[in-house]
């Protein structure tokens, strides 16, 4: 099993609509999550850091279920400029390391 | 701020030259991470340093790779001899922490590598 999984998708939605992406992972003592967004051809940013209590912040928000180990993002009021592959991301515990899963695309349509 | 810098940020060479990548952190910034993206593999760390120290080097493939950090605002990734299958984007990041806790990576703009 892949330390993070998550569905590459693409996802193509409509402007304005509401669109969520689900990560799993697998080690339970993680305590760090992340999503990450990365345009084409360019390097990963930080979008958000995913609280235990869930957090928002603007159109996004974050969740944490740390008994079925998944993190999840929704985005909502899609934006042309959303899309972009979201980059789940777990720290491996006792380290410094972030583990990055393979990331899913999303695709908002005109 | 500057942000991570990389260079080169294209390089073009042929099977059995050497390779090196280079990478100026965020200055402040006591970790440093070398990672190879791929489509098939993503997002992979090679290597990572504190305070110029190599701390965990187990994501490097084999002994062709190596990693160095002289300074506080320099480190080095060589591929030596490249291979085609070595044809990837290597990202430099860097982060500051303060005490326990996890934070932002921030990442240089890569190198596209291509190994004929």
């Amino acid at each position: 099993r892949k330390e993070v999984e998550q569905d590459p998708g693409p996802f193509n939605v409509p402007e304005g609509a509401t669109v969520a992406f689900n990560c799993t992972y697998s080690n339970s003592a993680s305590q760090s999550f992340f999503w990450y967004r990365q345009d084409c051809r360019k390097e990963p940013k930080l979008l958000m850091s995913v609280y235990s209590s869930g957090n928002e912040d603007g159109r996004f928000t974050a969740q944490l279920n740390r008994a079925s180990q998944y993190i999840s993002l929704l985005i909502r009021d899609s934006k042309l400029s959303d899309s972009a592959t979201y980059l789940c991301v777990v720290n491996s515990p006792g380290t410094y390391k972030y583990i990055f899963g393979t990331g899913t695309r999303l695709k908002v349509l005109a | 701020d500057a942000g991570v810098i990389q260079s080169p940020r294209h390089e073009v060479t042929e099977m059995g030259q050497e390779v090196t990548l280079r990478c100026k952190p965020i200055s402040g910034h006591d970790y440093l991470f070398w990672y190879r993206q791929t489509m098939m593999r993503g997002l992979e760390l090679l290597i990572y340093f504190n305070n110029n120290v190599p701390i965990d080097d187990s994501g490097m493939p084999e002994d062709r790779f190596s990693a160095k950090m002289p300074n506080a605002s320099f480190s080095t990734l060589k591929i030596q001899p490249s291979e085609p299958r070595d044809s990837a984007v290597y990202f430099c990041a860097s982060s500051q922490t303060y005490g326990t806790g996890y934070y932002e990576q921030y990442f240089g703009p890569g190198t596209r590598l291509t190994v004929t």
